[in-house]
């Protein structure tokens, strides 16, 4: 099993900030890293897949950075909406079919 | 959009009984997994499949088994629920390859009593 450290654990932001979280994760035998958006209720939703140092990813609001160096991904989203509440999980994989995730960063954008 | 669904989003069973979880996805996807998620923990695997009956084991397999007899339907089975097996489980599904994302049910709450 592979460590993947999410933080902060959580978050809690006013309506319009702009925030930020990391994903720290091996630096040796990087394959690729995933982002996904859960909210309370419903099913967990890919944000981006990144597989090259580097890499930066844009939706909407929402962007990624990627570095496999080192071995982080930061998630930014700018201008924080109450709709963007929820937990951002990073997962890694490294070669083998099997994603390690980390235990989120749970987002509270008050409105 | 793809659909993942599993069959029930709250289940509650008893101590030594034999536990099916059904997910069924609508899109043709090579790949699934079962995962389950606890409190302070990130998702972790217990089993995986790349083809039909084809299973893998993941991170967690100890007191579960799967069967994949077709594409599109992944079973997970708690041979003996037992309460340490009470726990939120999410199904997902995915294309084979490096740049494809997880598409996940919206899981199932199983409480084991």
């Amino acid at each position: 099993i592979l460590n993947v450290e999410q933080s902060p654990q959580s978050l809690h932001v006013q309506e319009g900030d702009s925030t930020n979280f990391t994903c720290s994760f091996p630096s040796s035998n990087f394959y690729a890293l995933h982002w996904y958006r859960w909210e309370t209720a419903k099913s967990p939703e890919a944000l981006f897949v990144m597989t090259l140092n580097g890499d930066e990813k844009k939706k909407g609001q929402i962007s990624a950075t990627l570095n496999t160096k080192e071995g982080y991904s930061y998630l930014y989203i700018k201008g924080s909406q109450p709709e963007d509440s929820a937990t951002y999980l990073c997962a890694f994989k490294s070669g083998a079919n099997n994603l390690f995730f980390g235990t989120g960063t749970r987002l509270t954008v008050i409105p | 959009d793809v659909k993942v669904t599993q069959s029930s989003r709250y289940l509650v069973k008893r101590t030594g009984e034999k536990v099916f979880l059904e997910c069924v996805q609508d899109m043709d996807h090579e790949n699934m997994f079962w995962y389950r998620q606890d409190p302070g923990l990130g998702l972790r695997l217990i089993y995986f499949s790349y083809d039909v009956k084809m299973k893998e084991k993941g991170d967690i397999p100890e007191g579960y088994s799967v069967s994949r007899e077709k594409k599109e339907r992944f079973s997970l089975i708690l041979e003996s629920a037992s309460t340490n097996q009470t726990s939120m489980y999410l199904c997902a599904s995915s294309i084979r390859g490096r740049n494809q994302p997880q598409h996940f049910g919206d899981g199932t709450r199983l409480s084991i009593l």
